[in-house]
């Protein structure tokens, strides 16, 4: 049963333009939420991540969204780049106990 | 320039042959995880380590897998015996919970069974 879910699992947009990528939970017991991108034969690395006390976290051009309420949280990236095409995972704990992982959003942006 | 360390990179081994994965996590973090990344699931945690005690390894299919942590700079995933369906790329990531922050991921272990 996964607690974490991306259900898209690619997206493709345009150079200059923004990146929604999306991420549901299940586990109200979350408290820390993080996204990390992924290229090709390299592991995950940290990008930004987000408290539940907060519902908003914003670095450069890479901001987090968290609506407790819906258990949804978003990755918008604005404006996009072609360095940016990578698979993005979304990953919640609590407590810092396990880290648990969506199946991943593949972004591609087109020049 | 701190990082998690994973041996072999890649492995290709053939069914029922014992794999052994390695991992040196970051120094000073205390906890370790191991996630293992299929097309269909993603990265799933096969087991954690905090202070060298396994905390969790109800990701792990027990009959042929076992993590141990021999040492606080060796952390080790070992398959007997190996199946093709245990083909994936298995990660190994440290972190430290003295502050409440991401986990840093190694560049994984390619492992092919055939």
């Amino acid at each position: 049963d996964q607690q974490v879910k991306q259900n898209s699992p690619s997206l493709s947009v345009q150079e200059g333009r923004i990146s929604i990528l999306n991420c549901d939970y299940t586990n109200s017991m979350f408290d820390y939420f993080l996204w990390y991108k992924k290229y090709p034969a390299e592991g995950p690395t940290f990008l930004i991540s987000i408290s539940s006390i907060k519902d908003k976290n914003e670095d450069g051009r890479f901001t987090v969204f968290l609506n407790k309420s819906a258990k949804h949280l978003s990755l918008h990236i604005v404006p996009s780049q072609p360095g940016d095409s990578a698979v993005y995972f979304c990953a919640a704990t609590y407590n810092f106990n396990k880290f648990y992982f969506g199946s991943g959003t593949k972004l591609n942006v087109k020049p | 320039d701190a990082r998690v360390t994973q041996t072999p990179r890649h492995k290709v081994t053939e069914m029922g042959q014992e794999v052994t994965m390695r991992c040196q996590p970051i120094l000073g973090h205390n906890t370790v995880f191991w996630y293992r990344q299929t097309m269909m699931q993603g990265l799933e945690l096969l087991a954690y380590f905090r202070n060298r005690a396994p905390l969790d390894d109800s990701g792990m299919p027990k009959d042929r897998f076992s993590a141990e942590m021999p040492d606080a700079t060796l952390a080790t995933l070992k398959i007997q015996p190996s199946e093709p369906r245990d083909s994936a790329v298995y990660f190994c990531a440290s972190g430290d919970t003295g502050r409440v922050t991401e986990a840093f991921f190694g560049q994984g272990t390619r492992l092919t069974v055939v």
